[in-house]
């Protein structure tokens, strides 16, 4: 059972290129998430969907885009690449917003030079 | 806005001891908190989640209580073991918004 599988795991890029991250998920959830890790700080809300073809706006959704095409698939774009954006990106899933436990990936680690 | 502050940041424990984790938030009004645990170099596991209705759970060696009007959460780790040295972190759902703290990075010594 691999849960939550985000590819890739690190990346560098230069300011201004585009990239797509990818996150994949096998426990049929309806809600998955994508959060920045940056130090000192806590886990910040980028984007999030409530179900296929859905999307909405987390706490700092600035310079990023998302696109749910797939119940398993939650993809994070980034069209214009900023330093930044250098940080950690964990994409969660869960059965239920808010109420169910979140199951998150291993993370993948951009660095925007 | 919901901010969420745990305290210490750091702790180094001997092997064997009771400890306690400190989780605060600064709106009552939410659903539920969780607590978390991450290694090194990996994502977030839920050890706990706490419905607002409900005191505490527990887990194994893990007991974690909320108190709502104090905006305060604690994470009790019994006999404390070499291999649960991680990061913890505590977040709460006030309806709309997840919100994480920093988190407590654990060291527990051999």
């Amino acid at each position: 059972n691999a849960g939550v599988t985000q590819t890739p795991k690190f990346r560098v890029l230069k300011t201004g290129q585009s990239m797509t991250l990818l996150c994949a998920q096998d426990m049929n959830h309806e809600y998955m998430y994508w959060y920045r890790q940056d130090p000192g700080m806590g886990l910040r809300l980028i984007h999030y969907s409530v179900g296929e073809g859905t999307t909405a706006k987390g706490e700092v959704p600035d310079g990023y885009n998302v696109s749910r095409l797939k119940k398993q698939n939650f993809l994070l774009g980034l069209e214009s690449a900023a330093p930044s954006q250098t940080s950690v990106y964990f994409c969660a899933s869960s059965y239920g917003q808010g109420y169910q436990p979140q199951h998150f990936g291993d993370g993948t680690r951009l660095s925007i030079l | 806005k919901q901010e969420v502050t745990q305290i210490p940041a750091a702790l180094s424990v001997p092997e064997g001891e009771n400890l306690v984790l400190n989780c605060s938030f600064t709106d009552s009004a939410i659903y539920n908190l969780q607590w978390f645990r991450q290694d090194p170099g990996k994502g977030l596991t839920s050890l706990l989640l706490i419905q607002s209705s409900q005191r505490e759970q527990t887990s194994g060696r893990l007991n974690a209580s909320l108190d709502k009007s104090s905006g305060r959460s604690t994470l009790y780790i019994a006999a404390s073991q070499p291999g649960d040295s991680a990061t913890y972190l505590c977040a709460v759902w006030d309806g709309q918004n997840f919100v994480f703290g920093p988190g407590t990075r654990l060291s527990v010594l051999p």
